[in-house]
């Protein structure tokens, strides 16, 4: 069963921290998206990479960071956590170009709260 | 920008019931995607149907219908036989056909099943 696997389901953290959200797809999908997902907004796109060590920014990136360094692997780093960055942080994952456009393959979400 | 809009916030239908729930989308591009997802509370997103915008004829999927209103921007989700596995946010997105993949979506749509 191919999916896309989110390291923390659940994750407490200190105002300050460094945060890694770490992201793992095992479909040999060129593209990953991480999104931010809150009450009344819906999901909005944090940062996205369509190749190794390749990244774009969203449309919220400020305060966030990502790698990818494997195809598979996509980390999103806060840098210095802040409360305002308590959310449900959710990573995707899809392949390039219109041959499969079956949107993308969710993982199950983080849900990372900063104290 | 393209956004995508979702209008209710919270929908609610009799159990075996046909409830619509509505998405519009403002865009310049004449060649895009449209998909309709579906998060449980087991926080999956899970992919229910999606219309290429070159097509006129409506996509369907078993239960799941839509009604793609090209001219009028509009892309209406149709659930016939409403089941209690049905409930569920529901989440309109929005993806060029040029240019990067992201998906761009809605505020989502609570849909609640009465039994």
């Amino acid at each position: 069963d191919v999916k896309v696997t989110q390291s923390s389901r659940y994750l407490v953290k200190r105002t300050g921290e460094k945060v890694f959200l770490e992201c793992v797809q095992d479909m040999d999908h060129e593209n990953m998206f991480w999104y931010r997902q809150d009450p009344g907004l819906g999901l909005r796109l944090i940062y996205f990479s369509y190749d190794v060590k390749m990244k774009e920014k969203g449309d919220i990136p400020e305060g966030y960071s990502v790698s990818r360094e494997k195809k598979e692997r996509f980390s999103l780093i806060l840098e210095s956590a802040s409360t305002n960055q308590t959310s449900m942080y959710l990573c995707a994952s899809s392949l390039w170009g219109q041959a499969s456009p079956g949107g993308y393959t969710f993982g199950s979400g983080t849900r990372l709260t900063v104290v | 920008a393209q956004t995508v809009t979702q209008s209710q916030p919270e929908m609610s239908v009799q159990e075996a019931e046909t409830v619509t729930l509505s998405c519009t989308y403002d865009t310049s591009e004449s060649d895009y995607y449209l998909f309709w997802y579906k998060q449980p509370p087991s926080r999956q997103m899970i992919l229910v149907i999606r219309q290429e915008a070159y097509k006129q004829q409506n996509a369907t999927e078993n239960r799941f219908s839509v009604n793609f209103q090209k001219a009028a921007k509009s892309f209406s989700l149709k659930i016939s036989d409403s089941q209690l596995g049905d409930a569920a946010m529901y989440f309109c997105a929005y993806r060029s056909n040029f240019g990067n993949e992201k998906l761009t979506f809605g505020t989502g749509t609570r849909l609640t099943i009465i039994p």
